[in-house]
């Protein structure tokens, strides 16, 4: 059965560091979404990407975050400057079409030191 | 704009009990309702859903929920609970418009134990 990949699992970082959290997506899904989910805190939407552009952020999702689909597999999120805060589990998600199932990765544990 | 609601972050019921997870939502357009599961170290999976049409869903695993307007409800129950139930579960909402860019907005979550 396809499933979303996320890699790596877990990142530490230095506080200041940039991290690129790696994502590949079902192969035949169109929309793309990171969330979060801060340790004993709810899950939380970061971003949604359809058609090679950001579709909805929210207002976690500031300038120091961007993301990119620099081929037609990856999903990528990048964390410029990682502060203390940014320590949580990110999830990535696909989906076929709008407001439809989301599939969802494992996720990467990212703790910043 | 939408929220959700779970009450209890801890539940615990015996092996064979019904399961109750009770999941309230907040939303001004018509909402599509999740019910997702994480088991440890998983991402999180769907156990079910409810965009239109019947009120009561049902899931994978013998779970269903039932989707009710009238108290902006969409509780999860399984009949009988089994040792491999025992996981954390959330409940999301998404907004039905057609201005929506399908993000989920999530519950705090509900941990179940099942005991023997």
């Amino acid at each position: 059965e396809p499933e979303v990949t996320q890699t790596p699992s877990h990142q530490v970082t230095q506080m200041g560091q940039e991290v690129i959290l790696r994502c590949v997506p079902i192969s035949n899904h169109l929309y793309f979404y990171w969330y979060r989910q801060i340790l004993g805190q709810k899950v939380e939407f970061l971003v949604s990407f359809y058609n090679n552009e950001i579709s909805e952020k929210s207002e976690i999702f500031d300038d120091q975050f961007s993301v990119e689909r620099p081929d037609g597999s990856n999903f990528t999120l990048k964390i410029r400057s990682t502060k203390l805060e940014d320590s949580a589990m990110y999830f990535c998600a696909s989906s076929t079409r709008l407001v439809n199932e989301q599939f969802f990765g494992p996720g990467t544990r990212l703790t910043v030191l | 704009a939408q929220s959700v609601t779970q009450l209890g972050s801890h539940v615990s019921v015996s092996e064979g009990a019904l399961v109750l997870l009770r999941c309230n939502y907040s939303s001004s357009v018509p909402p599509y309702l999740f019910w997702y599961v994480q088991y440890p170290n998983q991402g999180l999976q769907l156990l079910l859903k409810y965009t239109t049409g019947a009120t009561l869903v049902k899931g994978i695993n013998g779970f269903e929920a039932e989707f009710k307007k009238s108290e902006t409800s969409f509780h999860l129950t399984k009949p009988s609970a089994h040792m491999s139930d025992a996981a954390e579960y959330f409940c999301a909402v998404s907004a039905n418009y057609g201005g929506s860019q399908g993000n989920l907005i999530f519950g705090k979550g509900t941990k179940l134990s099942v005991k023997p």
